[in-house]
């Protein structure tokens, strides 16, 4: 079982709508989740983290399920700006993190 | 506040000759890390290091490969001999305290 798992998708979505990606991991001891978001060709940018209560940071709302152990990340009004690669990232030992492969999203006009 | 620098951002190259990427992480990160992408195996870590001293190297593909950081704000990655498999974007990125990372923007390899 690969440490984190991401369904690689593609996401095609219309304009404003509601998208949810999920990403289970392997390690139940991990204590840091982030989502970062890569563009083609570019580097992978950090675009939220992950906190027990579940956070919101605009159209963004990522929750953590460490019981089940996943995470999710749920775009609401999606534009086209918001299409990219989407990767989960969990942390495991020694403070090392783990990329998922990404889910990737496109917004069509 | 400038993030990570690397160079050079482009690098073409005939296999069998030496490559060096470089990078220098944001000022104040004590946590270095050396990631490779390919289209066929994602993003893999090859090498990190915790105040300027390696850390895990497990993921560095063999002897060919080997990385250094001589100071808090210098780190090099070589490849010697280089080889068509080597092709791949190679992202640096620092963290403070091993919490998020905030990546460079890459070096484009291809040898040829």
């Amino acid at each position: 079982r690969k440490e984190v798992e991401q369904d690689p998708g593609p996401f095609n979505v219309p304009e404003g709508a509601t998208v949810a990606f999920n990403c289970t991991y392997s390690n139940s001891a991990s204590q840091s989740f982030f989502w970062y978001r890569q563009d083609c060709r570019k580097e992978p940018k950090l675009l939220m983290s992950v906190y027990s209560s579940g956070n919101e940071d605009g159209r963004f709302t990522a929750q953590l399920n460490r019981a089940s152990q996943y995470i999710s990340l749920l775009i609401r009004d999606s534009k086209l700006s918001d299409s990219a690669t989407y990767l989960c990232v969990v942390s495991g030992s020694a403070r090392q993190l783990t990329f998922g492969s990404g889910t990737q999203l496109t917004v069509l006009p | 506040d400038a993030g990570v620098i690397q160079s050079p951002r482009h690098e073409v190259t005939e296999m069998g000759q030496e490559v060096t990427l470089r990078c220098k992480p944001i000022s104040g990160h004590d946590y270095l890390f050396w990631y490779r992408q390919t289209m066929m195996r994602g993003l893999e870590l090859l090498i990190y290091f915790n105040n300027n001293v390696p850390i895990d190297d497990s993921g560095m593909p063999e002897d060919r490969f080997s990385a250094k950081m001589p100071n808090a704000s210098f780190s090099t990655l070589k490849i010697q001999p280089s080889e068509p498999r080597d092709s791949a974007v190679y992202f640096c990125a620092s963290s403070l305290a091993g919490q998020a990372l905030y990546f460079g923007a890459g070096t484009r390899l291809s040898v040829l």
